[in-house]
């Protein structure tokens, strides 16, 4: 069965920071990966997918991730984080049908 | 309408009341979910249709049912409410890439 766990709960980083969020998966084929975005009582917003190919996936907001295979990860990262990007941040494992699993969402607190 | 479209935006129900959460998709996408978001557990998946006249249960049915009588349309029943269905739901529609996109949420309180 897949699952997703996200070890951090909450991360507070400065303003103008760097940020990298943790993702490890758990999945028996290549998966497909997803960063999603949501502020407080928002929806979710796609922030980037991995399905295939480069392992450093690109995203909105300057955001990007990395897919590692043999960690079982796809970490989230930021190389100079905004006020504006406090959010919760899931990640996301699909696979066999369109169903995908959610981690439980990292809580980004940004100081001023 | 673009996207997603969710009623009502939120709601406070008494226990044991029948209540129909609805979501409307645009984009005609042949999937649509429906999720609960609970602090600290993420977005667990209740029921799902990968196409229209199709359902099938997800994590976390129990209480819960769908219909999905065309395309566009996918309502969630709560035949009789629970305290503990107090929840934010999400519905979401996909294409065939698996991205999955989100309506903006209904916030249900059951007493």
């Amino acid at each position: 069965a897949q699952s997703v766990t996200q070890p951090d709960i909450h991360i507070t980083v400065s303003e103008g920071a760097s940020l990298e969020l943790r993702c490890n998966y758990s999945y028996g084929a290549t998966p497909y990966l997803f960063w999603y975005v949501q502020s407080p009582g928002q929806g979710l917003q796609l922030l980037l997918k991995y399905f295939s190919g480069d392992t450093l996936v690109q995203g909105i907001k300057g955001f990007e991730a990395e897919f590692k295979r043999s960690q079982s990860s796809f970490n989230l990262r930021k190389p100079s984080v905004h006020w504006s990007d406090a959010a919760e941040y899931f990640c996301a494992v699909g696979g066999y049908g369109n169903k995908l699993v959610f981690g439980a969402g990292t809580i980004l607190r940004v100081k001023s | 309408i673009a996207g997603i479209t969710q009623a009502p935006t939120s709601q406070i129900l008494a226990a044991g009341r029948r209540m129909t959460l609805r979501c409307t998709q645009d984009m005609r996408h042949n999937a649509m979910y429906w999720y609960r978001q609970d602090l600290g557990l993420g977005l667990r998946l209740i029921h799902y249709s990968n196409t229209a006249g199709t359902t099938g249960k997800g994590e976390v049915p129990d209480g819960y049912s769908v219909s999905r009588a065309n395309t566009d349309d996918f309502p969630l029943t709560l035949a009789s409410a629970v305290p503990s269905q107090t929840s934010v739901y999400f519905c979401a529609s996909s294409d065939s890439t698996h991205e999955q996109f989100f309506g903006p949420g209904t916030r249900l309180t059951v007493l």
